[in-house]
Order: C-alpha cells, then sequence, then structure tokens
C-alpha cells in the first residue's frame, strides 16, 4: 500500500524554466512533508520541508505547496539548473511516530534539466 | 564535520548467508535510522535508533535486526538473506529524536543477493 505516490517516474525540463514535481498521499494522518534530492551514488539530501499548518513554504529557488484538502503537494524549482538533475523524493511523517524518523517516501522522480 | 559513512559500500552474498551492514553517524547525532530502498518501492523505514535503544520498527520480517552502540554508531543484520533482500541500505542520523530534526543520509550499501 503506496501511502505517498510520485506518479511521474520522469520529468524533462529545459534550463531557465520552472520545474513542479508533484506528490500524492492517501494517509490524512501526516501532518509534516518533506523534498529529499538524490545524486546517483550519494544518498538523499534534504531539501525543504513544510508543516500541515501551512500552505506553502519557500526556501530560495524552492517551494513547496500543500493542499491538504487533496491531499497533494508539489515542489517548484525556479528557475531550473542543470545541477537540479537527479531524483527527488516526497516523504511524508505523522504526528503519531513521536520521532523524526519513519518517514513514509515516494518512489521518486528523475528531473532532466536540459541546457 | 564528516557526514554519515556506511560500510561496507558494496557487497555480494548468497541465498541462505546473513550479513551486517555499519553506519556511523554525523559526530554528535543520537539517532540513527535505517531505510531500505528498492526499485519501484521507493525508500522503505526499517527501524530507529536513539540512545541505543530502537524506538521504532518498520513493517519488516523479523530477519532485520538491527542495534545500536553506546558511540551512536548503529549495525543492522539480515539473517537468512532472500533474493528479494537485495536492495540499497540508506543509514539516516540526525541529532536528536524530535519529529522536525533533519535527517542526514549515508551514501547506502548496495547488497546483491545472489
Amino acid at each position: 500500500d503506496q501511502q505517498v505516490k510520485q506518479n511521474s517516474p520522469s520529468l524533462s525540463v529545459q534550463e531557465g524554466r520552472i520545474s513542479i514535481l508533484n506528490c500524492d498521499y492517501t494517509n490524512s494522518m501526516f501532518d509534516y512533508f518533506l523534498w529529499y534530492k538524490k545524486y546517483p551514488a550519494e544518498g538523499p539530501t534534504f531539501l525543504i520541508s513544510i508543516s500541515s499548518i501551512k500552505d506553502k513554504n519557500e526556501d530560495g529557488r524552492f517551494t513547496v505547496f500543500l493542499n491538504k484538502s487533496a491531499k497533494h503537494l508539489s515542489l517548484h524549482i525556479v528557475p531550473s539548473q542543470p545541477g537540479d538533475s537527479a531524483v527527488y523524493f516526497c516523504a511524508a511523517s505523522k504526528a503519531t511516530t513521536g520521532t523524526a524518523s519513519k518517514l513514509t517516501f515516494g518512489t521518486g522522480t528523475r528531473l532532466q534539466v536540459t541546457l | 564535520k564528516a557526514g554519515v559513512t556506511q560500510t561496507p559500500r558494496y557487497l555480494i552474498k548468497t541465498r541462505g548467508q546473513q550479513v551486517t551492514l555499519s553506519c556511523s553517524p554525523i559526530s554528535g547525532h543520537r539517532s540513527v535510522s535505517w531505510y531500505q530502498q528498492t526499485p519501484g518501492q521507493g525508500l522503505q523505514f526499517l527501524f530507529e535508533y536513539f540512545s541505543e535503544t530502537q524506538r521504532n520498527k518498520g513493517n519488516f520480517p523479523g530477519r532485520f535486526s538491527g542495534r545500536q552502540f553506546s558511540n551512536s554508531r548503529s549495525e543492522m543484520n539480515v539473517s537468512t538473506l532472500e533474493l528479494g533482500d537485495s536492495a540499497l541500505y540508506l543509514c539516516a542520523s540526525s541529532l536528536g529524536a524530535r519529529r522536525q530534526e533533519t535527517q542526514y543520509f549515508g551514501p547506502g550499501t548496495r547488497l546483491l543477493v545472489l
């Protein structure tokens, strides 16, 4: 049962344009969401997070939007750069776990930023 | 500051064998979590340790076990290996165990079971 879904396995965007990566979740108990980026042969790197009490969080070129009613979040990268080419994972956690970990991850979206 | 290190980086085993993977967290971090990554399944949570105690466990069979030492280093063990255990095993550390603390991942150990 995939509780966090990233339905697009891959995305190609031109340099300088906006990249939009989507993520859907099914468990209404999730209240904290994160995005990680992963390069080949490296572990995932934390990018940005959002709590369910917010609907938007920005950090430089990265913005995460949360639509709780639709159980949907998205990551916007503006402008996209070649160095952004990586696999992006959406993750979620719920308050009942009580710990920082036990993240539930999506299957990832491979972003390729072309020149 | 050195990042999370995992050893070995690559491992080949045969069915029925057991394997032990090691993780050294970032200095000062007391929480260590383990994840399994397989194609099509994303990262799946295995377990979390904090101050040598297992605080949380994912939905994996008892063949998967772990422990944490007093210096916060952690090991995970998989006994009676099956073909389906072939995966990238990732370790992550965080400073404490509060919910919104950032987890820092190591590069992973890639296990191939033949």
